[in-house]
């Protein structure tokens, strides 16, 4: 079964450094893949995707992901930190085939440091 | 304005009585879908709908049932609830079944006692 897995439940980070956020798939297909932020009290909000094509995809509010087939990885990057980046981060994949789920990770909460 | 309408947002309820969560949403979308957030475990899906009377198990249905009668709608119904049914849940819609975003609901937390 596909699975995703977000490496660090936990990520803090001071403001202006960089945020790196991980995330591997396991299905040998790859499949559609997404990055959602959920503010506290709220329901999620799509960052960014990658359907096909251009392996480095940029999102909203700075953030950008790079798809690395070889490494099954979708990790979700932003070169300077702000204070409103503290927030769930939830990698989430869906096949391009066969069934019709999509599939979350655990999720990584981001601190951000004054 | 293009949204997903969950109610009600807070509920609390004792084990056993039947409770329907409504979702709605305004786009005229395909694919809705319910999912269960805890900690620790991320968002779990528990049934998701196709279209106009076709719904399909996710990975958690135990314990739930939905229905999907018209496009717009697709309430998440407890028809015997139990503690450990205590969640965060959300539903969620995109325009097809693959490769779209999905659009959130707020969400609706659900203590059973």
């Amino acid at each position: 079964a596909q699975s995703v897995t977000q490496l660090g439940s936990h990520v803090s980070v001071s403001e202006g450094a960089l945020v790196l956020l991980r995330c591997n798939y396991s299905s040998s297909v790859p499949p559609y893949l997404f990055w959602y932020v959920q503010y506290p009290n709220q329901g999620l909000q799509l960052l960014l995707k990658y359907t096909t094509g251009a392996t480095l995809v940029k999102g909203i509010n700075g953030f950008e992901a790079e798809f690395k087939k070889s490494e099954t990885s979708f990790h979700l990057t932003k070169p300077s930190a702000h204070m409103s980046d503290a927030a769930e981060y939830f990698c989430a994949v869906t096949p391009h085939t066969g069934g019709f789920k999509t599939i979350f990770g655990a999720g990584t909460r981001l601190f951000v440091k004054a | 304005e293009a949204q997903v309408t969950q109610n009600p947002r807070y509920l609390i309820t004792v084990t056993g009585k039947k409770l329907t969560v409504t979702c709605s949403q305004n786009m005229n979308h395909e694919y809705m879908s319910w999912y269960r957030q805890d900690p620790g475990l991320g968002l779990r899906q528990i049934y998701y709908s196709m279209n106009v009377e076709v719904t399909d198990k996710g990975d958690v249905p135990e314990g739930y049932k939905v229905s999907r009668k018209e496009k717009r709608n697709f309430p998440l119904i407890l028809e015997s609830p139990s503690p450990n049914q205590t969640s965060l849940y959300f539903c969620a819609s995109s325009l097809r079944l693959r490769g779209e975003k999905l659009f959130f609901g707020s969400g609706t937390q659900l203590s059973v006692l």
